[in-house]
């Protein structure tokens, strides 16, 4: 079965600084990935996914992620943070077909600070 | 993508009581999933529901404790039955359009507390 690890639970960083949010994955085929954004009190938003092709992702928001099957990463990166960037974060993973249901890790606080 | 109807947006209930979250989907979808977000916490699969069959139910999850209905393929519903305070968690419902190309979309979610 598959399994998504966020190592981080909080990342502090100052306005205008570039952010990194870690996250790994486990599975024994081939996976669907995806970040997702949790503002405070608020859905779920898809940021992006990779499914297939190019490992560099673009989203929304300024947001990139790349896949690294090597590593089995999928790291989420923002050149400059917002202080709207601030909320939590989620990686997930499906491994497609018939039973794609997603699992998600454990989610990484983003404070972003002044 | 597809737009979800979740009802109620919150609620809170007495213990031993029971509650039923509705989720509307504005076009037909395969697959729809029931999750719970404790408070601080991630999401956790509850249950998969396809319209036609019972629904699949993860470890630590039982139809006695989350019924779920899937009457057709825009519509579902979650029971948490028999309440009791650790129940309280925000309990969201997702849609898969038959592929991944279409990402995951969820429901803005019910946010229950037990009193």
């Amino acid at each position: 079965a598959q399994s998504v690890t966020q190592l981080d639970s909080q990342v502090p960083v100052f306005e205008e600084a570039p952010v990194e949010l870690r996250c790994n994955y486990s599975s024994s085929v081939s996976v669907y990935l995806f970040w997702y954004v949790q503002y405070p009190n608020q859905g779920l938003q898809l940021l992006l996914k990779y499914l297939s092709g190019s490992t560099l992702v673009k989203g929304i928001n300024g947001f990139e992620a790349e896949f690294n099957k090597s590593q089995t990463s999928f790291h989420l990166r923002k050149p400059s943070v917002h202080i709207s960037d601030t909320a939590e974060y989620f990686c997930a993973v499906s491994k497609g077909g018939a039973t794609n249901k997603l699992i998600f890790g454990t989610g990484t606080l983003l404070a972003v600070q002044p | 993508s597809a737009v979800i109807s979740q009802k109620p947006s919150r609620d809170i209930c007495q213990r031993g009581t029971s509650l039923t979250i509705q989720c509307q989907v504005d076009s037909q979808v395969t697959m729809m999933f029931w999750y719970r977000q404790q408070p601080g916490q991630s999401l956790t699969l509850i249950a998969t529901a396809n319209q036609g069959s019972e629904a699949t139910y993860e470890s630590g999850f039982v139809i006695d404790k989350f019924p779920i209905s899937r009457p057709n393929l825009t519509f579902s519903t979650l029971t948490v039955s028999n309440m009791s305070p650790e129940d309280s968690s925000i309990y969201l419902c997702s849609v898969e359009r038959g592929s991944p190309n279409y990402g995951y979309t969820f429901g803005s979610g019910t946010r229950l507390t037990v009193v």
